[in-house]
């Protein structure tokens, strides 16, 4: 069974750092490409950033380019989103989702809060 | 970036209705195109891909049309578990873009 797991979300003050990691199992990780998708409270989805199956593309949207940083570990099955300069607009649910094209599963999601 | 406008923004309709989701994308993506249900506090599900190809295990009264611009998704016989919202997303290039929602009201 196909899980992901996310983890790392919180509370934390403008201008801070937050890493979020996303635990893969159920498949061959290295295969796929992976990704993180954002919601605000009460608003749409927002793609964030993917990641190819080796880590050797890397996409970033405008919003969280300079800012974000994605990895992945495949020794780990592990995806990583490293979050640094958060502002207030950055507080969401932050989903995991597998899939280059069609993000096929999506993790339960990790809520992080920018306020001060 | 590919602009992506999805019509209505909220629908109310009854147990057996059919409804229609429209997606405009502000240049053509052939049929580089999905569609994702996602239930209150749950997480986004995958419906449609390709446009049009059903998802394993998604019930058949979701349908997907569509290529080039525009693209629709139709639900054929409304059921109570459907009340959800609705987003399109597009994977024709980076940065990929989704649609604003629509929700669903039964």
């Amino acid at each position: 069974e196909v899980q992901l797991v996310e983890s790392g979300g919180g509370l934390v003050k403008p201008g801070g750092s937050l890493r979020l990691s996303c635990a893969a199992s159920g498949f061959t990780f290295v295969s796929y490409n992976m990704n993180w998708v954002r919601q605000a409270p009460g608003k749409g989805l927002e793609w964030l950033s993917s990641i190819s199956g080796s880590g050797s593309y890397i996409y970033y949207a405008d919003s969280v380019k300079g800012r974000f940083t994605l990895s992945r570990d495949n020794a780990k099955d592990s995806l990583y989103l490293q979050m640094n300069s958060l502002r207030a607009e950055d507080t969401a649910v932050y989903y995991c989702a597998r899939g280059e094209n069609y993000f096929d599963y999506w993790g339960q999601g990790t809520l992080v809060t920018v306020s001060s | 970036a590919i602009q992506m406008t999805q019509s209505p923004s909220s629908l109310s309709a009854s147990v057996g209705d059919r409804v229609t989701i429209t997606c405009r994308t502000s240049q053509g993506i052939t049929n580089d195109l999905g569609w994702y249900q996602q239930r209150p506090g749950k997480a986004p599900e995958l419906l449609i891909y390709a446009a049009s190809s059903l998802e394993s295990g998604v019930p058949s009264r979701f349908s997907g049309s569509g290529s080039g611009t525009d693209f629709a998704l139709t639900i054929s016989r409304l059921q109570p578990e459907d009340s959800a919202t609705y987003f399109c997303l597009q994977h024709y290039n980076y940065p990929r873009t989704f649609g604003q929602g629509t929700k669903v009201e039964i």
